[in-house]
């Protein structure tokens, strides 16, 4: 079956530190890979996206890239806000599929 | 609205009622789905609709849950009988196409608490 495992949270980090969430997956197939943010009080919402391998997504700062070999979609960001602090969730769709997989989320705490 | 709206945002039900859960996805979506988030754990499929019609249904976890969808538009997710395994937060999504291809739109959910 499909499946998504995120490393557990919370990632604590002090502003401007290094970011790295790690994301692997299980799937039948090449399926597309993503990043959705929830920020508190918010709707999830796309935050990247790569749909075939060595494809890299990136948005605000964050890049991800979609590694087949490892069966990997590491999110990464060279230096994070307090603004970041958020859920985030790694999820994939397979192909010829109409729906997501989602990992279990990572919470983010930046603090000043 | 501009992004989809879920209603109500809180419903405390005794165990045994019956819930209905609404979504207004953002017009002219004609994917929409549900999902189920327990605390602590991540995002679980529930149902997805194309148009009216369901072509998953594998992720409804028992006969007590049901949905549907009329015009295009509004669905309503229904538990019957709640328990106290069904308290989560339930997320409508809605995307104009598949979910491989296109982003999908969540609204804020709703907050279930069966007592």
């Amino acid at each position: 079956g499909n499946s998504v495992t995120q490393m557990e949270g919370p990632v604590t980090l002090s502003e401007e530190a290094f970011l790295t969430i790690n994301c692997t997956y299980t799937a039948t197939g090449y399926p597309s890979l993503f990043w959705y943010v929830q920020y508190p009080g918010e709707g999830l919402q796309l935050l990247l996206k790569a749909t075939k391998a060595d494809d890299k997504g990136s948005n605000k700062g964050f890049e991800a890239t979609y590694r087949k070999e490892t069966t990997s979609f590491h999110l990464e960001k060279g230096s994070v806000q307090v603004s970041d602090s958020a859920v985030y969730f790694c999820a994939l769709s397979p192909r010829g599929y109409s729906t997501l997989t989602f990992g279990k989320g990572t919470m983010l705490l930046v603090s000043p | 609205g501009a992004g989809v709206s879920q209603s109500p945002s809180n419903k405390v039900t005794e165990k045994g009622k019956d819930v209905e859960l609404r979504c207004d996805p953002i017009s002219g979506h004609t994917a929409l789905y549900w999902y189920r988030q327990r605390l602590g754990q991540g995002l679980e499929f529930l149902i997805y609709f194309q148009g009216n019609s369901a072509p998953d249904k594998s992720g409804l976890p028992s006969d007590r849950f049901s949905a549907e969808r009329t015009g295009e538009s509004v669905s309503t997710l229904t538990i019957q009988r709640t328990q106290q395994e069904d308290s989560a937060v339930y997320l409508c999504a809605s995307s104009f196409g598949q979910a491989m291809n296109t982003e999908a739109f969540f609204g804020q959910g709703t907050r279930l608490t069966v007592v």
